[in-house]
């Protein structure tokens, strides 16, 4: 089973807004990243939160992780028509999963010019 | 540096053939990782390695076989090619494994169709 799930599962905005999406994981983890997938490509890391870490930013984006709730979030300002991609959550669990990063279903970002 | 390689970029097969999926990295790192994505699904992992002579099992590892006998190669071998196992193949390495795990590097993938 996976054990990240973003929501929602497709976002559509205007070049410009801000666009927000989740991922809610089940156990324990280390840590946290995401990751964007342009179509026909793989994937490409964004931004990696420790579990010690509330809050991280990298340029127009901005993460938060709140592991009391099992959630994190994705927050991209002023969108561009450049962000249309689908973004992953990936979350290493502690103990029990061993060396393994399990990714989410993604959300599908579009951003309208 | 090339980062993560992988050959071929397309494939068909017909059930029952097997095949060799090839991915490479030039990066010295240790930990290297097989996932298959399919729609809605996302990436599942298949098979994992934490360094030379060192593979595991990921989430669906049926059907797959893996070695890792250079830090650089990591190749996954598809026994007898099954309709079910069309799919999208990423490779991906990263410096560590978890816990100490950085950002994975993924190839560009490769589009695999069994008829």
């Amino acid at each position: 089973s996976q054990q990240g799930e973003e929501d929602p599962q497709a976002l559509s905005i205007q070049e410009g807004e801000n666009a927000t999406m989740n991922c809610s994981y089940k156990t324990s983890i280390n840590n946290l990243q995401w990751y964007r997938q342009n179509s026909g490509r793989g994937l490409v890391h964004l931004i990696l939160i420790r579990s010690n870490e509330r809050e991280k930013h990298s340029g127009r984006l901005r993460v938060t992780l709140d592991t009391s709730k099992k959630s994190s979030s994705l927050l991209i300002t002023a969108s561009r028509a450049a962000d249309t991609a689908s973004y992953f959550c990936a979350t290493d669990a502690t103990a029990s999963s061993g060396d393994k990063l399990t990714f989410g279903t993604g959300t599908r970002l579009a951003v309208r010019p | 540096n090339a980062g993560v390689t992988q050959t071929p970029k397309f494939q068909v097969l017909k059930t029952g053939q097997s095949m060799t999926l090839q991915c490479a990295q030039d990066m010295n790192h240790e930990y290297m990782s097989w996932y298959r994505q399919d729609p809605g699904m996302g990436l599942r992992l298949i098979h994992y390695s934490v360094g030379a002579g060192i593979t595991d099992q990921g989430e669906v590892p049926n059907g797959y076989n893996v070695s890792r006998s250079t830090t650089e190669d990591f190749p996954l071998r598809l026994l007898s090619a099954a309709p079910s196992q069309t799919s999208v193949y990423f490779c991906a390495s990263s410096k560590y494994g978890p816990p100490l795990l950085r950002e994975q590097y993924f190839g560009p993938g490769t589009r695999l169709t069994v008829t």
